[in-house]
């Protein structure tokens, strides 16, 4: 069985640019969800999505976007990038919405602003 | 809001000990606690997952310990080996929550 796959591996952009990452949950997988891993901060949680919908975004600022597709991958759009975006973004995915499902992630996608 | 904390941040142990790593929780409303492995610049591999009706959960070398009422869980690793090295993250899910909260980690060198 095929796990969370991310792409792209790394990812370099600019101030003021927009970013886009992707993600391919593991098969039979419906929840999405999205983590911010900055060095020195731990993980934070960012986004979650289930059968299409947004069901819950943490604490970051709305230029922090994404969507989720009727294949269940996602996507995570980032716009306006400023330098305390760079950060390793992970994507994990869950069977369904169920609080006992363990989550899975992929290997991340390294953000650099330059 | 639900904290979650790891001590110490970093250790070192000769191959062969036993390794022992904290985790402790400020909320013990919560549905689960998972223990996970990264490696340097990867992402995490799930290692265990305990359900908060549970009090441990085994998996080889590994066995990890849950008192949800205290708000602590410990990872035991038996006879650590060179390939254990790596930062092992503690993560739980509240009550209401279908997010993470996830600890900073400790960083394990296992010295051969």
């Amino acid at each position: 069985e095929a796990g969370v796959t991310q792409s792209p591996t790394h990812l370099i952009k600019t101030r003021g640019q927009q970013a886009t990452l992707r993600c391919s949950p593991i098969s039979g997988h419906t929840s999405v969800y999205w983590y911010q891993q900055a060095l020195g901060l731990g993980l934070q949680f960012l986004l979650w999505y289930d059968e299409g919908e947004e069901r819950n975004r943490g604490n970051f600022p709305p230029r922090f976007s994404g969507r989720q597709f009727p294949n269940y991958s996602s996507e995570l759009n980032v716009n306006a990038l400023e330098l305390e975006d760079s950060a390793l973004y992970l994507c994990a995915s869950s069977r369904g919405q169920g609080v006992h499902q363990p989550q899975h992630f992929g290997d991340g996608t390294r953000l650099s602003i330059l | 809001k639900q904290e979650v904390t790891q001590i110490p941040a970093a250790l070192s142990v000769p191959e062969g000990e036993n390794l022992v790593l904290n985790c402790s929780f400020t909320d013990s409303a919560i549905y689960n606690l998972q223990w996970f492995r990264q490696d340097p610049g990867k992402g995490l591999t799930s290692l265990l997952l305990i359900q908060s009706s549970q009090r441990e959960q085994t998996s080889g070398r590994l066995n990890a310990s849950l008192d949800k009422s205290s708000g602590r869980s410990t990872l035991y690793i038996a006879a650590s080996q060179p390939g254990d090295s790596a930062t092992y993250l503690c993560a739980v899910r509240p009550y209401g929550n279908n997010r993470l909260a996830f600890g900073k980690g400790n960083q394990v060198v296992v010295i051969p």
